[in-house]
């Protein structure tokens, strides 16, 4: 089955460090570039951050950017959202997310999705 | 960062109905346009991309139009399964999202 599995969310205190995981399965996880997205609570979406196929280029949200890394490992199938200096307003639903083309750059569109995984910031 | 507007809010419809969704961004964003469908508890689907291209597995139904600053979703008769929350994304700069348009059953 293509499918997409979050984990690693749960309650962490203001200042704090969190490692989200997402493993894939069912597809070629290495030819597609990979994405987070995140939903705070009863809000919309936010666009996170991306990772091409091999690792090499990674792009991030201003609201993230110097306290968030992606990285993906492709032997594992898994890519990672490691999050650091956690606020309140980081506070959401975190969804991995596959890009819809499978040339390895990102389009930016995401045509599979996972079911998310919530972090709590929160003392 | 490039905003789009979506409207109305709400849209309150019967099954059968035609609904018609707005998007609209604060600059152009050509056709790279994207809607997604999203249910309480669900991860978003997407229906449409490039403005008008249908998803792999999405019905003939959903429909998407547009360019520049001006896009619309037209749901061409609802089924009961397609009440629900429906977001515009834009890829032209940053990725970002509308707020949102729920379709309810009336």
């Amino acid at each position: 089955e293509v499918q997409l599995v979050e984990s690693g969310g749960g309650l962490v205190q203001p200042g704090g460090s969190l490692r989200l995981s997402c493993a894939a399965s069912g597809f070629t996880f290495s030819s597609y570039a990979m994405h987070w997205v995140r939903q705070a609570p009863g809000k919309g979406l936010e666009y996170v951050s991306a990772i091409t196929t091999n690792g090499g280029s990674t792009y991030y949200a201003n609201s993230v950017k110097g306290r968030f890394t992606i990285s993906r490992d492709n032997s594992k199938n898994t890519v990672y959202l490691q999050m650091g200096s956690l606020r309140t307003e980081d506070m959401a639903v975190y969804y991995c997310a596959r890009d819809a083309d499978s040339s390895g750059y990102p389009y930016w569109y995401f045509d599979l999705w996972g079911r998310g995984t919530l972090v709590t910031v929160s003392s | 960062e490039i905003v789009l507007t979506q409207s109305p809010a709400t849209l309150s419809l019967s099954p059968g109905e035609r609904a018609t969704l707005s998007c609209r961004a604060s600059q152009s964003v050509s056709s790279y346009l994207a809607w997604y469908q999203q249910k309480p508890g669900q991860a978003p689907r997407l229906l449409i991309f490039d403005a008008s291209n249908r998803a792999t597995g999405i019905p003939a139904r959903f429909s998407g139009s547009g360019s520049g600053t001006d896009f619309t979703l037209t749901i061409s008769s609802l089924e009961p399964e397609d009440f629900a929350l429906y977001y515009c994304q834009q890829r032209n700069n940053w990725p970002t999202f509308g707020q949102g348009t729920k379709v309810e059953i009336k």
